[in-house]
């Protein structure tokens, strides 16, 4: 099956500063899902990105669905932000596959 | 529009017990998914669900299975609980499935002492 691969796995952010999360992936896709996890552990959608790149707010996302590769990108950090952030891919009708995450600290 | 429902959101089991978890999709939605989020696997899938029919199974044992009614609502059953099946149950729903965005519950949250 497709395999879903994350960087960086930790981050710490002083607040207002920038980050780029990365996620790899094994195979074609036609779903590409970035979440964000708070810690009550519900998962908000981000972004449903399967190629080309969308903005909302502080957040983008690019996807270079020929290379394999989405990058999700925060800038000015807030400690809101903090949270677990996860990329999930499917293609066909398949179920979706999560990475492992990225956690992602934002300290005042 | 109301979001998608899980019931309950806590519970506390012993090993060897049953548990039963609800999901009600968002209105219209008739594809319910349901993933397993653990600290060592993280998430896991499943089972998926469209039109009362279980489209797809992840790779768990017996133990684990689900259903869906008529209404779109699905329900999931653990028997025999082991320590292990301690984790965050989580529902999604979607209009149909393949290339949709899946929208989540807040999760169900077992403990299995």
């Amino acid at each position: 099956g497709i395999q879903v691969e994350q960087s960086p796995p930790d981050l710490i952010l002083q607040e207002g500063a920038n980050s780029t999360l990365r996620c790899n992936f094994s195979d074609s896709v036609n779903n590409l899902q970035w979440f964000h996890q708070n810690p009550w552990g519900q998962l908000i959608n981000l972004f449903y990105i399967p190629s080309g790149t969308k903005q909302n707010g502080r957040l983008s996302a690019t996807t270079v669905a020929t290379e394999r590769y989405s990058l999700l990108y925060i800038s000015s950090s807030q400690t809101t932000d903090s949270g677990v952030y996860f990329c999930a891919v499917g293609s066909g009708n398949t179920p979706l596959v999560f990475g492992k995450g990225t956690r992602l600290s934002v300290i005042a | 529009k109301a979001g998608v429902t899980q019931t309950p959101r806590y519970l506390i089991k012993t090993r060897g017990q049953q548990v039963t978890l609800s999901c009600s999709p968002i209105s219209g939605h008739r594809s319910v998914s349901w993933y397993q989020q653990t600290p060592g696997q993280g998430l896991q899938f499943l089972f998926e669900y469209f039109s009362e029919t279980q489209r797809n199974k992840g790779n768990f044992p017996g133990r684990f299975s689900g259903r869906q009614f008529s209404n779109s609502r699905s329900e999931m059953n653990v028997s025999t609980l082991e320590l292990g099946d301690s984790a965050l149950y989580l529902c999604a729903s979607s209009p149909s499935p393949g290339a949709n965005v899946l929208t989540f519950g807040a999760g169900s949250r077992l403990t299995v002492l």
